[in-house]
């Protein structure tokens, strides 16, 4: 079945860079997303990538696509206070729903 | 509307109570979904509207739960018999055509069964 897995939890100093991590267990995913989600705002799609690239970068965020592990990652460059959020990676099969994960807290302190 | 509208944005019903939550979606998008976000989980899809037919509704956990959107616009998801574990946050989103296009997320309705 469809089943998409990240860690819970991730701290980082401001400035650094932060890697989330996302495992997918359906290899036929089309599209791969990452959404924002801040305290009593809603889903903010950040990017998404087509299965069939490996990476995809738009300004301080970098996509890195391993379908062979079916790994996906997304890097956040110069990691600012305004970026501590939850971070959900998501996967759609026939493009009609989304599979979230549990999403992973970014904590950046200064 | 500028974005996915939803109201109420929070509700507190009694057990075994009838419950509405209304989703407003962006004008002109032709499709609609509604998933829901348990405490500490991600989001979970419930049910995906194209116009006013249901496309998918496969997500739906029973049939207490039900969704319309009679005139492919406001759609409104409806629980009957409300129990404590239907306690989430209940999203809507919309997207124009569906498919690959970007899908815009409402706010949520906090939906709280005491």
């Amino acid at each position: 079945g469809e089943d998409v897995e990240q860690s819970l939890f991730l701290s980082v100093r401001e400035g650094d860079s932060s890697v989330i991590n996302c495992t997918y267990t359906d290899s036929s995913s089309t599209y791969l997303y990452w959404y924002k989600q801040e305290p009593g705002a809603g889903l903010q799609l950040l990017t998404y990538i087509f299965s069939n690239m490996d990476m995809k970068q738009d300004q301080r965020l970098t996509v890195l696509l391993n379908k062979k592990d079916k790994h996906l990652s997304l890097r956040i460059a110069d990691t600012q206070t305004g970026d501590s959020a939850i971070y959900f990676c998501a996967e759609s099969v026939n493009t009609d729903k989304l599979i979230f994960g549990t999403g992973t807290r970014l904590q950046v302190f200064p | 509307g500028a974005g996915v509208s939803q109201t109420p944005s929070n509700k507190v019903t009694e057990k075994g109570k009838y419950v509405e939550l209304r989703c407003d979606p962006i004008s002109g998008h032709t499709a609609l979904y509604w998933y829901r976000q348990s405490l500490g989980q991600g989001p979970e899809f419930l049910i995906y509207f194209q116009g006013t037919g249901a496309a998918d509704d496969s997500g739906l956990p029973n049939d207490r739960f039900f969704a319309v959107r009679p005139e492919g616009s406001v759609s409104t998801l409806k629980i009957q018999r409300t129990e404590r574990g239907d306690s989430a946050v209940y999203l809507c989103a919309s997207s124009l055509t569906g498919g690959k296009n970007t899908i815009y997320f409402g706010e949520g309705s906090w939906l709280t069964v005491v």
